[in-house]
């Protein structure tokens, strides 16, 4: 199964921009992975942010943008508020039968 | 408004099956797949597999070949997902969620003997 690869954590402080990437083992990440992006705060099911790279849900705030950056996807969060510090999980679909893979998640501090 | 109820928290003990539901409401239930994703504590997401809700075909990571089966009775808008042949690794929350967009709340099962 395709290996997909996050940072491990980040700290931004509020009002800041920042940047999480995902990337594939098995190279380029396209717009044929549909990449999406979740958020998971402490003790709650992860919610959905953005779906085929760059798509927000009608619940996404506009400060939540994705895209396709150096053969990766990437979410980037302008204007950070507090309410951001939370777990970010990227997903990939790989095409093939049964190849749906998360990251290993980024762990955002906001401080 | 869209909403997925899971059953509530199951303690097994190693080799034993466990099932657990999630209740649709709110949306045309066979119009959507649902996923079934599991967190071990303190661990990432991880896709166990999915379910076609109108045809019922499924997709499984290879890692759970074998040992989840996923169905669904329509009559209810309720999905299942069961693992079999449980061990201590298997201890984590199971979600279901539909096209990936909206969550269930989480089911916690335990396995420890």
């Amino acid at each position: 199964q395709t290996v997909v690869t996050q940072e491990a954590s980040l700290t931004v402080s509020p009002g800041g921009t920042v940047t999480l990437t995902c990337a594939s083992a098995t190279g380029e990440v396209t717009s044929g992975h549909y990449p999406r992006w979740f958020q998971q705060k402490a003790g709650q099911a992860p919610r959905a942010l953005i779906y085929s790279v760059s798509t927000r849900y009608s619940w996404t705030p506009a400060r939540f943008s994705g895209s396709l950056l150096g053969g990766k996807a990437a979410l980037t969060i302008s204007g950070v508020q507090s309410d951001d510090e939370a777990d970010y999980y990227c997903l990939l679909f790989s095409g093939g039968p049964g190849d749906v893979v998360f990251g290993g998640g980024t762990k955002l501090t906001v401080l | 408004q869209v909403q997925l109820v899971q059953s509530g928290a199951e303690v097994r003990k190693p080799g034993a099956s466990v099932r657990v539901s999630c209740k649709a409401s709110g949306y045309s239930f066979t119009s959507y797949d649902i996923y079934w994703v599991r967190q071990a504590t303190g661990q990432g997401l991880e896709w166990m597999g999915w379910m076609n809700t109108n045809s019922g075909n499924t997709g499984r990571a290879q890692k759970f070949q074998g040992r989840v089966t996923m169905t669904r009775n329509t009559s209810i808008n309720t999905a299942y997902m069961e693992l079999s042949s449980l061990t201590s690794e298997d201890t984590a929350v199971y979600y279901c969620a539909t096209s990936l967009q909206y969550w269930g709340q989480g089911t916690p099962v335990t396995v420890s003997s």
